[in-house]
């Protein structure tokens, strides 16, 4: 049953735009959220996270945006280059069985054409 | 930098066979994970570790076991390899506290069980 869902298994956008990328989940209790980078042939690497008081994080040219009513998080990256080309996952922090636990989207392929 | 290295990139193995993936982090991390990502199903936690000689079952452990003798290492154990075991296996740590679980992930192991 997947909590954390990226409806959009793949977006391409030109260089020089903004990508939006979609993120929504189901367990209200989330409380941490956070988005990795995946490229091919490596592991996910930390890119951008936001605690569920805030409703905006902005770091350079990516910023994080929280709607705690829709259950929606979002990734803007503006503007877009062609090394942001790769896959970009959310995940959000949740009680597990035992102790926090990361519970993760399936994944948006993001390519960046020059 | 936080290190997080696999012992293998990939592994080839046959049905039935025990298989071993090693990881070692190198800054000190209380948490450990092991996850798998297939496609359209982005990351499942299988095990994870928040002490030495402690693990707790993720979502899908059926199948697995996991060793933490020394802070720095967490072993995933396939005891009897299966064709669906098929995947990509990703180790990850993280620090213990609020908003400081980012974690850090391995380039991930790719298990073909023949």
């Amino acid at each position: 049953d997947q909590q954390v869902k990226q409806n959009s298994p793949s977006l391409s956008v030109q260089e020089g735009r903004i990508s939006i990328l979609n993120c929504d989940y189901t367990n209200s209790m989330f409380d941490y959220f956070l988005w990795y980078k995946k490229y091919p042939a490596e592991g996910p690497t930390f890119l951008i996270s936001i605690s569920s008081i805030k409703d905006k994080n902005e770091d350079g040219r990516f910023t994080v945006f929280l709607n705690k009513s829709a259950k929606h998080l979002s990734l803007h990256i503006v503007p877009s280059q062609p090394g942001d080309s790769a896959v970009y996952f959310c995940a959000a922090r949740g009680k597990g069985n035992t102790g926090n636990q990361f519970y993760f989207g399936t994944g948006t392929s993001l390519t960046v054409i020059p | 930098d936080v290190k997080v290295t696999q012992s293998s990139r990939y592994l080839v193995k046959r049905t039935g066979e025990k298989v071993f993936l090693e990881c070692v982090q190198d800054m000190d991390h209380e948490n450990m994970f092991w996850y798998r990502q297939d496609p359209g199903l982005g990351l499942r936690l299988i095990y994870f570790s928040y002490d030495v000689k402690m693990k707790e079952k993720g979502d899908i452990p059926e199948g697995y076991s996991v060793s933490r003798e020394k802070k720095e290492r967490f072993s995933l154990i396939l005891e009897s390899a299966s064709t669906n075991q098929t995947s990509m296996y990703l180790c990850a740590s993280s620090l213990t506290g609020a908003n400081k679980e980012t974690q850090y992930f391995g380039p991930g192991t790719r298990l073909l069980v023949l």
